[in-house]
């Protein structure tokens, strides 16, 4: 059962445009989101991160989104640039303090020049 | 420079054949973890670690062992590697807070 779905496998871009990323969850016990980025041959890197107690958090062009009701985070990503092409994960974890995560499968994104 | 660290970062072996893949990180981080990545399954839970000599059962820990002797060492030992064992492997330091850095990945092929 996957608690944690990210259901488009992979998404195209004009660059410059907006790259809006979903991602689902099943547990109401979660309460702690993350979204990473993974380029080929290397390690997922964090890119953001929100609380349950948040609705929105803002990093320079990256947005992260919750909605507690929906079940639902997404990320966005303006303007997109090229060098955003990569895999992105979304996590979720569902105890405060023991960093033990749940991940969707990612969505590919491809910025297009 | 903050970093985890894996080795090998490839390994081709036979069934049955015991294997260990190194795990190291220089942030004196207490939480460490082992998750695999599968295509269409993205990345599961092996095994974490809370601290020295305190580790636990992540979603996916059937046919592997972990240590955790020291803080700065996370070794994933595959005692009896299968077939379904090939994967691609990572070793992730969390700091408080909650950021995972993770390593570089092991890609790992059990014939």
């Amino acid at each position: 059962d996957q608690q944690v779905k990210q259901n488009s496998p992979s998404l195209s871009v004009q660059e410059g445009r907006i790259s809006i990323l979903n991602c689902d969850y099943t547990n109401s016990m979660f309460d702690y989101f993350l979204w990473y980025k993974k380029y080929p041959a290397e390690g997922p890197t964090f890119l953001i991160s929100i609380s349950s107690i948040k609705d929105k958090n803002e990093d320079g062009r990256f947005t992260v989104f919750l909605n507690k009701s929906a079940k639902h985070l997404s990320l966005h990503i303006v303007p997109s640039q090229p060098g955003d092409s990569a895999v992105y994960f979304c996590a979720a974890s569902g105890s405060s303090g023991t960093y033990k995560y749940i991940f969707g499968t990612g969505t590919r994104l491809k910025v297009l020049a | 420079e903050a970093q985890v660290t894996q080795n090998p970062r490839y390994l081709i072996t036979v069934t049955g054949k015991k294997l260990t893949v190194t795990c190291s990180q220089n942030m004196n981080h207490e939480y460490m973890s082992w998750y695999r990545q599968d295509p269409g399954l993205g990345l599961r839970q092996i095994y974490y670690s809370m601290n020295v000599e305190v580790t636990d059962k992540g979603d996916v820990p059937e046919g592997y062992k972990v240590s955790r002797k020291e803080k700065r060492n996370f070794p994933l030992i595959l005692e009896s590697p299968s077939p379904n064992q090939t994967s691609l492997y990572f070793c992730a330091s969390t700091r408080e807070g909650g950021e995972q850095f993770f390593g570089p990945g092991t890609r790992l092929t059990v014939l």
